[in-house]
């Protein structure tokens, strides 16, 4: 059973261009969640959803970022007209439906470095 | 989500029992207690979690005090692959929530 599956592992952009962020989530998972760690710094949580659904976008920036999970496919994160303060690591996770056998608990992937020139 | 207390450092010797304390004096009767870790570059990994009851698994054993106000993490034979920060988050997955990671602890194995 594959892990939750994140590309590209590692990006660059120059000021400006559109970042594309895909995450497949594990088997069976329906729920997606994307964080973000800037350098030296702790995981902040940017956005969850389901499938078509955005149930959260509490930590998502006001602009130039949007998430989907389409019904088929990967979920993507959109970061347009990227600035230096835009890299970082993006980890996705995702899980089963809360309340399904487990608890909650997130399966992470490896994550997308985004590095900005 | 309830706040989680770690130290922000610790150190253990290699083959020695790692343990590792969190303090969450303001829990909520159904919040689950998570420990999570992060390898140095890698995607967090999930360890441990547990509502009332003591777990073990084949990672680590998770000690939950009877009034749920603190934990521990209990790594019985630290190797140097267990050098990470350490995450204890308090929460509950339900629909439209999520979990929020603190600093953490950074578990320094030492040979």
């Amino acid at each position: 059973n594959a892990g939750v599956m994140q590309n590209p592992r590692h990006l660059v952009r120059r000021r400006g261009q559109e970042a594309r962020l895909r995450c497949s989530p594990m088997k069976g998972h329906s729920h997606v969640y994307w964080y973000r760690q800037l350098p030296e710094e702790g995981l902040k949580f940017m956005v969850y959803l389901q499938k078509e659904n955005i149930i959260d976008e509490s930590g998502m920036p006001k602009e130039r970022f949007s998430a989907e999970f389409p019904k088929e496919g990967p979920s993507i994160l959109r970061i347009q007209q990227v600035v230096r303060g835009d890299s970082a690591a993006y980890f996705c996770a995702s899980s089963l439906r809360p309340g399904q056998t487990h608890t909650g608990e997130l399966f992470f992937g490896e994550g997308s470095r985004l590095t900005v020139l | 989500d309830a706040k989680t207390t770690q130290p922000t450092s610790m150190d253990c010797a290699e083959g020695r029992a790692a343990n590792l304390p969190c303090n969450h004096s303001t829990i909520s009767g159904n919040e689950y207690v998570y420990w999570y870790r992060q390898i140095h570059s890698q995607g967090p990994q999930y360890i441990i979690h547990g509502l009332k009851n003591n777990e073990t698994n084949e990672m680590a054993s998770l000690i939950i005090t009877e009034d749920r106000k603190s934990s521990t993490l209990i790594l019985p034979h630290a190797t140097l692959r267990d050098t990470a920060v350490y995450y204890c988050i308090v929460g509950f997955l339900t629909s439209g929530s999520r979990l929020t990671f603190g600093e953490g602890t950074q578990l320094t194995v030492n040979p």
